[in-house]
């Protein structure tokens, strides 16, 4: 298995809901990624976990919380949101943190689809 | 602080043409360089992966270049098919602890049959 596997697709929601994204890799990666895509615009990161703890948070709102609850899953917990969160999100993995050697690719998902009314 | 660009933002071709991609960054100290691709509202595809102890990598019809001292890099696809047609985006993964990819703009690529 080569994969990341994202679901939803497509999530539409309304400023009071709470739902969540899934990602999930059976690549034994140990570094999990949260990227955000708006439109026409590069992915900007979000998360970084590594060894299910939480590395790296790029001064995210809290209404975004991202859990990895083993090493296989990681989650994002969507609650409050505003129309402006409307992008594609977009999780990615890689064997390890970098650690001084750039030899690892970073796989991504085909990405969930946000739209927030 | 790491900058991207690419060059063009859009390429139109026509079929079967060679074609190249152009990525510049600014700051040299990079760990590797990372090209995707990406078709409209998919996630992103990864094409290549330079090391900054490598000039180039090469897969198929693709070549990618790495001149790490001018900070430069080029994609080179041959023989270009209507199916390469989607926006080519190039990553750089800079030294000094942080994860973080940064990403250029990407190239619009069209070609045509």
């Amino acid at each position: 298995d080569t994969e990341v596997t994202q679901t939803p697709k497509h999530l539409v929601m309304g400023m009071t809901n709470k739902k969540s994204l899934k990602c999930e890799q059976h690549m034994g990666h140990r570094a999990m990624y949260w990227y955000k895509q708006k439109a026409k615009k590069p992915p900007e990161l979000m998360f970084v976990y590594s060894y299910e703890k939480l590395s790296i948070n790029e001064s995210v709102p809290s209404r975004f919380s991202p859990e990895c609850p083993n090493s296989s899953l990681l989650n994002l917990h969507l609650h409050a949101l505003q129309p402006e969160d409307s992008a594609l999100y977009l999780c990615a993995s890689k064997p390890r943190l970098t650690g001084g050697s750039g030899a690892n690719v970073l796989t991504f998902g085909a990405g969930s689809r946000l739209t927030v009314l | 602080k790491q900058e991207v660009t690419q060059i063009p933002a859009a390429l139109s071709v026509p079929e079967g043409e060679n074609l190249v991609l152009n990525c510049s960054f600014t700051d040299s100290a990079i760990y590797n360089l990372q090209w995707f691709r990406q078709d409209p509202g998919k996630g992103l595809t990864s094409l290549l992966l330079i090391q900054s102890s490598q000039r180039e990598q090469t897969s198929g019809r693709l070549n990618a270049s790495l001149d790490k001292s001018s900070g430069r890099s080029t994609l080179y696809i041959a023989a270009s098919q209507p199916g390469d047609s989607a926006t080519y985006l190039c990553a750089v993964l800079t030294q000094g602890g942080s994860e973080k990819l940064v990403f250029g703009k990407g190239t619009k690529l069209t070609v045509n049959p």
